[in-house]
Formats: structure tokens, C-alpha cells, sequence
């Protein structure tokens, strides 16, 4: 089945302990991206991936890091969180023809306290 | 900069029903792509519908179809007898073509279908 997973889907840590979420997609995709998602201001993008060791900023990078050393892995890493940077958060996926949506994971949500 | 905007933040409707959620959105491009996407109280982002902005002709996927009006850079919404399950956030994307695959999201419109 193809799809996008993230690991954990819930995660509550405390503040300045580094910690990973995981993305994995099974569809070959050239793009992958990350976005967190807050009430009153839907989906924002962190980090984006145009293939493998391509990485880019999005609109909210600070705080957050990402790698992209194989094609179907790139994990968000957060060095030291703070509560700000509590929020639900989504990896996706998507082939290099604009024209195809973009596939999502499940979400992950943390807390941080 | 691209911008998408929904000015409904929460609507209901009747079930059997039609609702018609609006998103605008400005850019300065001539060629990108838009979406609706549902999320369902599961989290999960699910695509609803899209549409090629070179393209005249209004999408439609079964109760769904939308009303795009290029110049006036305006993409709503229609869903025709609103059932149960279509309770959800629904968000509007755009995608630029230049290659940048960069979404951008509304904030998104809370819709809950009534029995």
C-alpha cells in the first residue's frame, strides 16, 4: 500500500531535550516536505526536499532541522523544542510532476512542557 | 508572495444538503495548481479535489465540484447532498508550476454536517 508514515503520532517531551519524528514513504516520490500545523493559521511549511541531500527552508524554519540521506526517509529533527513549537505536525510526499497531490502522513502531535 | 485565503472559519449544513465553501487567493502567476483537502476528526489529510489553473473547465469528483474563477483568482467549494461523513476541516491549497512545490494553505473552514 502506498503510503507516507511518521513515527511516534503522539509525542509529549520537555522543553531542550532533542528529539526526532520520523518520515518514511514507500512511492518513490522525488518530494518530500514538512509542515506544522496551528489553529487559525492551517499548514505551514518548515522544510522541503527536492531529492536526496536537497534541502531547502520553508516559511517556519527555525527551531527545526531535517536530512534527506536516502530517498525515502527524512526525518524532522528538533534540537532543543520549546513549548512554541508545540503543534500537530505532517510530512508529505509527492512525485516531481506538479500536476499529482501531495500524499500525507498521519500527523504527529506534540506537546512540548 | 502567494497567499490563500478562506473567510469562512466555520459553517454547518443539513444533511442532504448543498454548502459551498469559498477560498480566494492572490498570486501573480499564470500557471499553478489549487486543491481542497479534507481533514476528517482522524487527522488525516485527504485530497478532495483539484484543479489546473490552464484549465477552463470546472473540476467535478462525484458530490463534489468546484467553481473556479480565474480572474477573479477565486476557487469555491460545492458539495451536493451533504452527508455525516463530510464533516471535517477543509483546506484550500495553491501550488505554483515554477517548480518551487511549495503548498500554500488557508487557514481552513470547520464545516459539520447535520442530522
Amino acid at each position: 500500500e502506498a503510503q507516507v508514515t511518521q513515527n511516534p503520532r503522539y509525542l509529549i517531551t520537555v522543553t531542550g531535550k532533542k528529539l526526532t519524528v520520523t518520515c518514511s514513504q514507500n512511492m518513490n516520490h522525488e518530494y518530500m516536505s514538512w509542515y506544522r500545523q496551528d489553529p487559525g493559521l492551517g499548514l505551514r511549511q518548515i522544510y522541503y526536499s527536492m531529492n536526496v541531500e536537497v534541502t531547502d527552508k520553508g516559511d517556519v524554519p527555525e527551531g527545526y532541522k531535517v536530512s534527506r540521506k536516502e530517498k525515502r526517509n527524512f526525518p524532522l529533527i528538533l534540537e532543543s523544542p520549546s513549548p512554541n513549537q508545540t503543534s500537530l505536525y505532517f510530512c508529505a510526499s509527492g512525485p516531481r510532476m506538479l500536476n499529482t497531490e501531495a500524499f500525507f502522513g498521519q500527523g504527529t502531535r506534540l506537546t512540548v512542557v | 508572495a502567494q497567499t490563500v485565503t478562506q473567510s469562512q472559519p466555520e459553517m454547518s449544513v443539513q444533511e442532504a444538503e448543498t454548502v459551498t465553501l469559498s477560498c480566494t487567493y492572490d498570486t501573480s502567476e499564470n500557471n499553478y495548481y489549487l486543491f481542497w483537502y479534507k481533514q476528517p476528526p482522524s487527522r488525516q489529510m485527504i485530497l478532495v479535489i483539484r484543479q489546473e489553473a490552464y484549465k477552463q473547465q470546472n473540476a467535478t469528483e462525484n458530490r463534489f465540484s468546484v467553481n473556479f474563477q480565474k480572474a477573479a483568482k477565486s476557487f469555491s467549494l460545492k458539495i451536493s447532498d451533504s452527508q455525516l461523513g463530510d464533516t471535517a476541516m477543509y483546506f484550500c491549497a495553491f501550488l505554483s508550476a515554477s517548480g518551487t512545490y511549495k503548498y500554500i494553505f488557508g487557514t481552513g473552514t470547520r464545516l459539520k454536517v447535520l442530522a
